[in-house]
């Protein structure tokens, strides 16, 4: 089994400013790496997949890198909407899929 | 656009069984993917396992083998997923989740199904 490891665990940030979210594979998962961000109550919504495409309606604050171990999820500018739980998913493997374990983001 | 529709809340006694239902509508469902994913209180997400209807095969995480079984009625649109020998470890939110065709990634989740295991 794949293990995704996030972190922080936590992170505070002020509207405006970035937050750098990072995500590692204990192997490659070449880029089937994909971002979702889950709000209290709600189930998770895709953010980026392919490592570093936004899907249909996701803001261009968002941004993904990476491949193979190491991937970032970047945001500019952040927004007061944009406070949740981030977590990474890999697909690379078959046929059991891993998440990380997420990034608990809150605005400052 | 793909719906998923889950079943309601369900409370369980330890050692006894669960199954719970995923109706999706829109789509190319039968070649798609249904994937069934949990959250326990205040943890993150756990892969459980996927059914593609229209083979009927399913394939589940290691942890759950033996004790979990996906289905899928074709002619309803509707994943099933059935968890055997509960434990109070198994008290979690269940969401089934979907991907675009030819994706594995998760496009679409259902809304959850809340599993209380207690005595």
């Amino acid at each position: 089994e794949i293990v995704m490891t996030q972190f922080p665990d936590n992170l505070s940030v002020s509207p405006g400013e970035r937050a750098s979210l990072s995500c590692r594979a204990s192997q490659s998962v070449s880029s089937h790496l994909a971002w979702y961000r889950q709000k209290p109550g709600q189930p998770p919504r895709l953010l980026i997949y392919g490592a570093s495409t936004r899907t249909t309606g996701v803001p261009a604050r968002f941004s993904g890198s990476g491949s193979g171990t190491q991937f970032t999820l970047t945001i500019t500018s952040l927004q007061s909407e944009d406070f949740g739980v981030y977590f990474c998913h890999q697909y690379d493997t078959w046929p059991e899929d891993t998440f990380g374990g997420g990034t608990k983001v809150e605005i400052k | 656009q793909v719906q998923l529709v889950q079943s309601g809340a369900e409370v369980k006694k330890p050692g006894s069984s669960v199954k719970l239902s995923c109706k999706a509508s829109g789509g190319t469902l039968s070649s798609n993917a249904i994937n069934w994913v949990r959250q326990a209180p205040g943890h993150g997400l756990q892969w459980m396992g996927r059914i593609i209807p229209s083979y009927g095969v399913a394939h589940y995480a290691q942890k759950f083998q033996g004790r979990i079984t996906i289905t899928a009625d074709r002619s309803t649109g509707t994943a099933f997923v059935e968890l055997n020998r509960l434990t109070s470890e198994d008290t979690a939110m269940y969401y089934c989740a979907t991907p675009n065709l030819g994706s594995r990634h998760f496009d679409y989740w259902g809304q959850g199904t809340l599993l209380t295991v207690s005595s």
